[in-house]
């Protein structure tokens, strides 16, 4: 089955800097991959996505880029700010297979410091 | 539109016994998906519904089971609760599934003595 692996564990960066999270999967037939984020106590919200036709999205500070021939996407944040501390989830799942299966990275914990 | 959300919010049982969750996904949306998520495992797929249906199931014990009513509206059953069933229990929810944004619920936090 489809397993994603996520690095960093942790990262910490200062107020302003950039972060970059990567994740690599293992199903050549994986299409879709979100990216979540999940503050202390509260529920994973989605914050980009990117599918397969695409290799770049981005959406003001966040992008996401996509290598399907290395079967690896990133995630950048730019200008990172304390409140972009959060654990970070990338997934994978394969959008035309008529059901709907996530399968999660480990998470990267980033700490922003003012 | 109301969110994802799921009852109740904490739970405590003991070793044996069993519970329900409920998840009523956002209106409109007929996909619901679940998660466990516990700090050594972190999120993993418990089962995917869609029209009252189970399209799809993880890798978990028989123990685990749930349902769709026509409403949308999921339960989960955990039965003979053992201590590492011990997690956070998220749904998720999106219109039809196959690759489309889920959105989650803000989860049932459980806790087997």
């Amino acid at each position: 089955g489809e397993n994603v692996e996520q690095h960093p564990s942790t990262l910490s960066v200062q107020e302003g800097d950039s972060a970059v999270i990567k994740c690599t999967y293992s199903d050549s037939a994986s299409n879709y991959f979100p990216w979540y984020k999940q503050e202390l106590g509260k529920r994973p919200q989605l914050i980009i996505d990117i599918r397969s036709n695409v290799g770049e999205k981005k959406d003001q500070r966040i992008a996401v880029t996509l290598n399907k021939t290395a079967k690896h996407f990133s995630l950048h944040i730019t200008e990172t700010q304390p409140e972009d501390s959060a654990v970070y989830f990338c997934a994978a799942s394969k959008g035309n297979t008529g059901f709907q299966k996530l399968v999660f990275g480990t998470g990267t914990r980033l700490l922003v410091s003012p | 539109k109301a969110g994802v959300t799921q009852t109740p919010r904490y739970l405590i049982k003991t070793r044996g016994q069993q519970v329900t969750l409920s998840c009523s996904p956002i209106s409109g949306h007929r996909s619901v998906s679940w998660y466990q998520q516990t700090p050594g495992q972190g999120l993993q797929f418990l089962f995917e519904y869609f029209s009252e249906t189970q399209r799809n199931k993880g890798n978990f014990p028989g123990r685990f089971s749930g349902r769709q009513f026509s409403n949308s509206r999921s339960e989960m059953n955990v039965s003979t609760l053992e201590l590492g069933d011990s997690a956070l229990y998220l749904c998720a929810s999106s219109f039809s599934g196959s690759g489309e944004t889920q959105y989650f619920g803000p989860g049932t936090r459980l806790l087997v003595l």
